[in-house]
């Protein structure tokens, strides 16, 4: 079955600064790419998400980058504040035929410093 | 849409008493599932529905856990005889089955055996 890996596991940056998390999933066959941030005793909640056919997608300061012969994808996160602390996980959809099933890679957790 | 709405929000209970968990999905959703949350094993798929079929249930850990979805408004997962290893916050998520859209989460059941 498919298998995501996430690194770095945590991440402290200074606000301002840029911040990168990277996923390796193992299905070939996955083609769906979603990214979630998770804010201390609330739920995961979608921030942006990448479609196999798309080699990248930005949302003001948020951007995603896919490499499907790699089977790697990156969040890209630019001008960092603190808002942004928050564990974030990627997924990816091990998809066959129309099961849509989303497996979660560990999660990173991001501190941004004042 | 109110989302998904989970209950209760947090439940303490003794070993071995029968515990219910319940999620109400976004109307028109047609996947739903349930995720358990662990700081050792973070974010575990254990069951999901595709129009209120049990698809994939590999991820449930014992026969102690069971879950059902008999109509497309309402889901249980249900333990029994809970044990303190079962202490997590579970999750109920849904979306549509085809189009690979995000999962939307509900606020999750925080459970505590004692």
């Amino acid at each position: 079955g498919e298998n995501v890996e996430q690194h770095p596991s945590t991440l402290s940056v200074q606000e301002g600064d840029s911040a990168v998390i990277k996923c390796t999933y193992s299905d070939s066959a996955s083609n769906y790419f979603p990214w979630y941030k998770q804010e201390l005793g609330k739920r995961p909640q979608l921030i942006i998400d990448i479609r196999s056919n798309v080699g990248e997608k930005k949302d003001q300061r948020i951007a995603v980058t896919l490499n499907k012969t790699a089977k790697h994808f990156s969040l890209h996160i630019t001008e960092t504040q603190p808002e942004d602390s928050a564990v974030y996980f990627c997924a990816a959809s091990g998809y066959t035929g129309n099961t849509g099933k989303l497996i979660f890679g560990q999660g990173t957790t991001l501190q941004v410093k004042p | 849409d109110a989302g998904v709405i989970q209950s209760p929000r947090h439940e303490v209970t003794e070993m071995g008493q029968e515990v219910t968990l319940r999620c109400k999905p976004i109307s028109g959703h047609n996947s739903l599932f349930w995720y358990r949350q662990t700081m050792m094993r973070g974010l575990e798929l254990l069951i999901y529905f595709n129009n209120n079929v049990p698809i994939d249930d590999s991820g449930m850990p014992e026969d102690r856990f069971s879950a059902k979805m008999p109509n497309a408004s309402f889901s249980t997962l249900k333990i029994q005889p809970s044990e303190p290893r079962d202490s997590a916050v579970y999750f109920c998520a849904s979306s549509y089955l085809r189009g690979q859209s995000g999962y939307t989460f509900g606020s999750g059941t925080r459970l505590t055996v004692v």
